[in-house]
């Protein structure tokens, strides 16, 4: 599986955007570039996915680099709820459903 | 309701004995996980059903034997525990066909063996 590369932590004050950034300079052709979130004392939770252009949801934006080597997932305003390990995953575009979670990154926001 | 739920949501017991672990997913998604949350926090898959079909095993020791009864459910049956079994397994579930289908994950069973 290839691999994915996030700071340890990070801290953001509440209400200010959150950049948390994900190396995969192994990443493949088909490789999907995919978010979850772990919060405290709860199991994962999907957050968002893309594959070349950059996405928004509700929860958050994925800005994808050009040569999708790396990745930034955007949280526009944080609030003490968003305190949470957020984990930067690829995923092989079908006939593999295994997800490979990494070290992730701890998110501590101040309020 | 709860989309995936899982039971006991804490489980204690003795080195050596059998246990079990239910979850139950009610998405109507046709592919099931099993994950362990080791005490360093690491999360690794363990199995994976589609259809009540084994598709992944991640080399995990005979001691832990998963089963499918239906799409809907996927337990996991772990004998002869021991000290390093202690941990947060978690069960998840998606929708193969979707692909790049996100999963969605139960709450979490904390198993601490003694």
């Amino acid at each position: 599986d290839a691999k994915t590369t996030q700071p340890n932590s990070m801290e953001s004050n509440e209400e200010e955007p959150v950049h948390l950034p994900c190396n995969h300079s192994t990443i493949s052709g088909t490789d999907y570039i995919h978010w979850y979130r772990q919060l405290p004392s709860q199991g994962p939770e999907y957050v968002i996915h893309g594959l070349t252009s950059n996405v928004n949801n509700r929860m958050a934006s994925l800005a994808i680099a050009e040569d999708r080597k790396s990745s930034t997932l955007i949280l526009h305003r944080a609030t003490l709820r968003d305190a949470a390990v957020y984990y930067c995953i690829l995923r092989p575009n079908f006939g593999n459903e295994k997800l490979t979670f990494g070290t992730g990154t701890r998110l501590t926001i101040i309020p | 309701d709860t989309a995936v739920s899982q039971t006991p949501k804490y489980l204690v017991t003795q080195m050596g004995n059998d246990k079990s672990i239910k979850c139950e997913q009610n998405l109507g998604h046709d592919t099931m996980y099993w994950y362990k949350q080791d005490s360093k926090k690491f999360l690794k898959i363990m199995f994976s059903y589609n259809n009540k079909e084994l598709i992944i095993n991640e080399t995990v020791p005979n001691r832990f034997s998963p089963k499918s009864p239906d799409k809907a459910h996927l337990n996991l049956h772990i004998n002869s525990l021991e000290l390093g079994d202690s941990a947060v397994y978690f069960c998840a579930s998606s929708q193969r066909s979707l692909g790049t289908g996100e999963l969605f994950f139960g709450e979490g069973s904390r198993l601490t063996v003694l």
